[in-house]
């Protein structure tokens, strides 16, 4: 089945700091999602992007389906972005099921 | 509000004790899924539907069933649960395949 890998596993941030997390992935995909789970394990939808860019405020993720990679940037980072980061696929060759990564841990500190 | 409701959020039982956790869906969509969440091992798809009365396993159904009868609801049952399903349960729901998926808030799962 497809793979997905995210970098870093973990990451602490100051508050208001910058970062980067990505999501490899192994096969042609008709979907892709970046999640939030937060402290009360509660996952939240940030993004549905297959392809291009998009942003949301302090957030934004690009995909880039040809090289099979997706970037998602939390800029001026804020106590409350601390959770865990999922990135999901959902394979051409498997409709209907996300693939999900192991997930980026972060941490925000004051 | 769009959303995708389970019940209960909590939830701890006794091994063999038959229960049902609900998911309910207000957008209409056609496909839905259950998907449990365990350190270490991630999510993974237990079942999903992707109409009324069609049904499919995903990766991990053994020890569960599930049911739709109407588009909106697709209940996960555990005719006699084990300690070793103890987990944090997410129902999803999606329009079609590759539009995009929401979760519900989750139910945890304990069984002793």
């Amino acid at each position: 089945g497809i793979q997905v890998e995210q970098s870093p596993p973990d990451l602490i941030l100051q508050e208001g700091a910058n970062s980067t997390l990505r999501c490899n992935f192994s096969d042609s995909v008709n979907n892709l999602q970046w999640f939030h789970q937060n402290p009360w394990g509660q996952l939240i939808n940030l993004f549905y992007i297959p392809s291009g860019t998009k942003q949301n405020g302090r957030l934004s993720a690009t995909t880039v389906a040809t090289e099979r990679y997706s970037l998602l940037y939390i800029s001026s980072s804020q106590t409350t972005d601390s959770g865990v980061y999922f990135c999901a696929v959902e394979g051409t060759g498997t409709a209907s099921k996300l693939t999900f990564g192991t997930g980026t841990r972060l941490q925000v500190t004051l | 509000e769009a959303q995708v409701t389970q019940n209960p959020r909590y939830l701890i039982t006794v091994t063999g004790k038959k229960l049902t956790v609900t998911c309910s869906q207000n957008m209409n969509h056609e496909y839905m899924s259950w998907y449990r969440q365990d350190p270490g091992l991630g999510l993974r798809q237990i079942y999903y539907s992707m109409n009324v009365e069609v049904t499919d396993k995903g990766d991990v159904p053994e020890g569960y069933k599930v049911s739709r009868k109407e588009k909106r609801n697709f209940p996960l049952i555990l005719e006699s649960p084990s300690p070793n399903q103890t987990s944090l349960y997410f129902c999803a729901s999606s329009f079609a395949a590759a539009y995009g998926y929401t979760f519900g808030s989750g139910t945890r799962l304990t069984v002793v």
